[in-house]
């Protein structure tokens, strides 16, 4: 089973459309989670961290449920420019260790 | 402000011929540092990383190795390419604390031939 796992998508859907997108992840020590995005043959860049109480920026909500071991990334009012891919990122940290493992990414496309 | 520098951009190297990416970080002290590995299509895949210098873990068996002589500079080599090689290689870096965000440089894309 993979540490952290994603649908892959793609997600096609209209301009203005909410989506949302799921994450789990296998190990319960894991300790801080991100949401990346990932244009076409460039480096990842943070979207957001996402907070055990969830968190908002703007048109992106992320929630985290350490007991399912669940992360969620809501889209509202899709742009065309939120068409990327999208990577849920889990940290686990202590010690010696400092893995920060990504999931295989969900590939949004926003159509106008 | 801290930068992160990798090169080369991109790479075409014979099958059989060796390997060496560099990474250097800049604006910053005693970062956890990474390569990732991702293939056409796919998802980022954890090869090293480092906490510190001469602490290298390695998380996938292969023929690559990474050293992190100094700091700020983490190296991922190979001795002899293979095909399956070929990837998108990304470097990247954390503070130390558990909740940093991750900086990546603009990676190097390798093509093995």
């Amino acid at each position: 089973r993979k540490e952290v796992e994603q649908d892959p998508g793609p997600f096609n859907v209209p301009e203005g459309a909410t989506v949302a997108f799921n994450c789990t992840y296998s190990n319960s020590a894991s300790q801080s989670f991100f949401w990346y995005r990932q244009d076409c043959r460039k480096e990842p860049k943070l979207l957001m961290s996402v907070y055990s109480s969830g968190n908002e920026d703007g048109r992106f909500t992320a929630q985290l449920n350490r007991a399912s071991q669940y992360i969620s990334l809501l889209i509202r009012d899709s742009k065309l420019s939120d068409s990327a891919t999208y990577l849920c990122v889990v940290n686990y940290y202590g010690g010696a260790t400092n893995k920060l493992i990504f999931g295989t990414g969900t590939l949004l496309a926003v159509q106008p | 402000s801290q930068t992160i520098h990798q090169w080369p951009a991109t790479l075409v190297q014979p099958v059989g011929s060796p390997l060496s990416l560099e990474c250097t970080v800049e604006g910053t002290s005693n970062p956890n540092l990474y390569w990732y590995r991702q293939a056409a299509g796919r998802g980022l895949q954890l090869l090293f990383y480092s906490v510190g210098i001469g602490q290298i873990s390695s998380e996938v068996p292969q023929n690559l190795s990474a050293s992190r002589p100094q700091d700020r500079q983490f190296i991922l080599s190979s001795k002899k390419l293979l095909l399956s090689d070929s990837g998108f290689y990304l470097c990247a870096w954390t503070l130390l604390n558990g909740d940093s965000e991750a900086f990546f440089g603009q990676g190097t894309r390798l093509t093995v031939v």
